[in-house]
């Protein structure tokens, strides 16, 4: 079974700091790489998505695949209180291009 | 910004009711799909669509489950015969082409009495 894993957290950082997410998947075919930021009781919006191994920047936010150790991260410069939500990380598995297999979220608390 | 949106925002039925869910995808999008999230659960994926046919679904869409593109702008996901367990948020989404990012619709809250 293709597994996407993240600590559910909560996981908390002062405002300003580098908050950290991580994600693991389980099928290294897998090709395409997405993180959604949640806020409660609404839909996954898109913020970062990366294919290739390597570092991804956008603004704030900069992502990270490694696709030999089957991992990618979001790391999140100059934390705000606005970011606290949970973070999905959602894997595209090689041979499923349609769908979108979703870990559980981290839940990210930035404290002011 | 173009947008996926969907309505009602929130649905009750009774149990054995059918219900039909609405979406309208962002308009130069060719893949849609559905994605339900039970409470405090993962985002699961249900079913794509494209060129007017489901193109991959999940042990989840069985025959209860259907879908139609019933006019050039609007994707619909209809539920024969609600059971309690169908309640849940309903997420459509769309993507410009194959194996490109999936923008979410703001969902559809499903209640089953």
């Amino acid at each position: 079974q293709k597994e996407v894993e993240q600590n559910s957290g909560p996981l908390s950082v002062p405002e300003g700091a580098i908050a950290s997410l991580n994600c693991t998947y389980s099928d290294r075919g897998s090709q395409s790489f997405f993180w959604y930021r949640q806020y409660s009781g609404k839909s996954p919006e898109l913020i970062m998505f990366i294919y290739s191994n390597g570092d991804k920047e956008d603004g704030r936010f900069t992502a990270q695949l490694n696709k030999a150790s089957q991992y990618v991260s979001l790391l999140i410069r100059d934390s705000q209180p606005s970011d606290s939500a949970t973070y999905l990380c959602a894997v595209r598995i090689k041979g499923s291009a349609r769908q979108l297999t979703f870990g559980s979220g981290t839940q990210l608390t930035v404290l002011p | 910004e173009p947008e996926v949106t969907q309505t009602p925002s929130h649905q009750v039925t009774q149990m054995g009711q059918e219900v039909i869910l609405r979406c309208v995808p962002i308009s130069n999008h060719l893949y849609f799909y559905w994605y339900r999230q039970i409470l405090g659960q993962k985002v699961e994926f249900l079913v794509s669509f494209y060129n007017n046919e489901i193109s991959e679904k999940s042990e989840i869409f069985d025959d209860q489950f259907s879908v139609e593109r019933p006019d050039g702008s609007n994707f619909t996901l209809k539920i024969r015969s609600t059971k309690l367990e169908d309640s849940a948020m309903y997420f459509c989404a769309s993507s410009v082409l194959l194996g490109y990012e999936q923008y979410f619709g703001p969902g559809t809250r499903l209640t089953v009495t």
